[in-house]
């Protein structure tokens, strides 16, 4: 169990330029989700894949905003045409539903900085 | 809709003495209520998680939280403080089986030596 991974740590963009997170989740874990944090709150959901299947999106995400994971393992999130509102952490969990027990695992995210 | 709302945006304690961090609920129906802690540059990591199994709840390092239904409350508590329990802690819900956690704005916990 290596945990889960987010590359990169940190990332500083300029407004209207794109950019794209990716999470390497546990492997076998078949749920992977997104949560975005700004400073001073705590993580907001942001979307859920089952798989490779995108189950749920919040109202959070714009159209700006895209997810992905296709092979049903890592997966990507790019914001195109960044705005300063996007500066936040975001996080990426991953989790097993096969257990009675389940539990999310996240990792140490990214932190956005758009100047 | 279900929500946290978590009391104190800052708690300090000294080191040695008891750690009380407090949550109320809003939900409709029985929730899944957790606490998570986050330390600086590292990962969300799970404290305690309530399921209706038993209104005490034991979790990792000595914390506990007890649900009570007639205060929605799940006030996460802790004997004695150590330095290495400074962090921010959330208080969470989970509104279905999905695990769309809903957050708490958190607590930060500053323990004084």
């Amino acid at each position: 169990d290596t945990g889960v991974s987010q590359d990169p740590r940190h990332k500083i963009t300029k407004r209207g330029q794109n950019v794209t997170f990716r999470c390497d989740p546990i492997s076998e874990h078949n749920r992977l989700y997104w949560y975005r944090q700004t400073l001073g709150q705590g993580p907001e959901f942001l979307t859920y894949f089952q798989n490779e299947a995108q189950l749920e999106k919040s109202r959070l995400l714009s159209d700006r905003f895209s997810a992905e994971r296709p092979k049903g393992s890592f997966s990507t999130l790019e914001i195109q045409r960044t705005e300063q509102g996007d500066s936040a952490m975001y996080l990426c969990a991953s989790s097993l539903d096969r257990v009675p027990d389940e539990k999310l695992f996240f990792g140490s995210g990214t932190q956005l900085s758009v100047l | 809709a279900q929500s946290v709302t978590q009391l104190d945006s800052h708690v300090s304690v000294s080191e040695g003495t008891p750690v009380l961090l407090r949550c109320n609920y809003s939900s409709s129906y029985s929730p899944s209520l957790f606490w998570y802690v986050q330390h600086p540059n590292k990962g969300l990591q799970l404290l305690l998680k309530y399921t209706s199994a038993a209104t005490l709840v034991k979790g990792i390092n000595g914390f506990e939280a007890e649900f009570k239904k007639s205060e929605t409350s799940f006030h996460l508590t802790k004997p004695s403080a150590h330095m290495s329990d400074a962090a921010e802690y959330f208080c969470v819900v989970s509104p279905d089986s999905s695990y769309k956690l809903i957050f708490g704005s958190g607590t930060r916990l500053l323990v004084r030596p």
